[in-house]
């Protein structure tokens, strides 16, 4: 069955790094994802999608300070000079056959 | 501008109907994949359903299968989301997504709130 498994919460200062964390489940560790933000009240934004080589896609606007890296089954968004605007749910999803799925998010704080 | 713009959502009782639509803007259309994305109050993310380019393929989430219907209309740029039977656990924000490849979703709408209760 394929599931993405998100801690649900992470917390960094203002000015710092965060590194999120989405588990893809057993026998889908070569399975590429997608993160998408979503402040508070906000639809959903999609910010990258990310492949196990390592190359990714990312959304209109992205900045660089997000990025996205992985090992082994797990898929890695790294947010550098954290801004009060990045205080969000973050989503990591992917998809199968017929399927598509998405982690339980993480809420993100600001400190 | 690029954008997708959800409306139809409101208040129905239990066992009702109500039909979402999805205008489409600033993209051709009819070169994607479409999706149905909801959130219940509180909630995570949860897909729905997702159509193909030119409808001939539909999937949907289990809770949902023979109760929701998904359709597009091309000539029209409009997505559609055709929901019977509602039940409580139905109660959500609804969003429309773009859905490139039948992948991941790289656009999103605002999202229209459908509530079911008595």
């Amino acid at each position: 069955q394929l599931v993405l498994t998100q801690s649900p919460s992470a917390s960094a200062s203002l000015g710092a790094s965060v590194k999120l964390t989405c588990t893809l489940s057993s026998g889908h560790s070569n399975y590429a994802i997608a993160w998408h933000q979503q402040q508070p009240e906000k639809g959903p934004r999609y910010l990258m999608k990310f492949n196990v080589d390592g190359s990714h896609t990312k959304g209109d606007g992205i900045p660089d300070r997000f990025s996205g890296s992985s090992s082994g089954a797990e898929r890695y968004l790294t947010i550098s000079s954290l801004q009060s605007e990045d205080e969000a749910d973050y989503y990591c999803q992917t998809w199968g056959p017929g399927i598509w799925v998405f982690g339980g998010g993480t809420k993100l704080t600001v400190l | 501008e690029v954008q997708l713009v959800e409306s139809g959502g409101g208040l129905v009782q239990p066992g009702g109907s109500l039909r979402l639509s999805c205008a489409a803007s600033g993209f051709t259309f009819s070169s994607y994949w479409m999706s149905w994305v909801r959130q219940a109050p509180g909630k995570g993310l949860e897909w729905v359903a997702n159509i193909n380019q030119d409808g001939s393929e539909k999937y949907f989430v289990d809770s949902v299968k023979g109760r929701f219907t998904i359709s597009r209309d091309n000539a029209k740029n409009s997505l559609y989301l055709q929901m019977n039977s509602l039940r409580a656990e139905d109660t959500a924000v609804y969003y429309c997504a773009r859905c490139p490849n039948s992948r991941y979703f790289d656009l999103w709408g605002r999202g229209t709130l459908v509530t079911v209760s008595s």
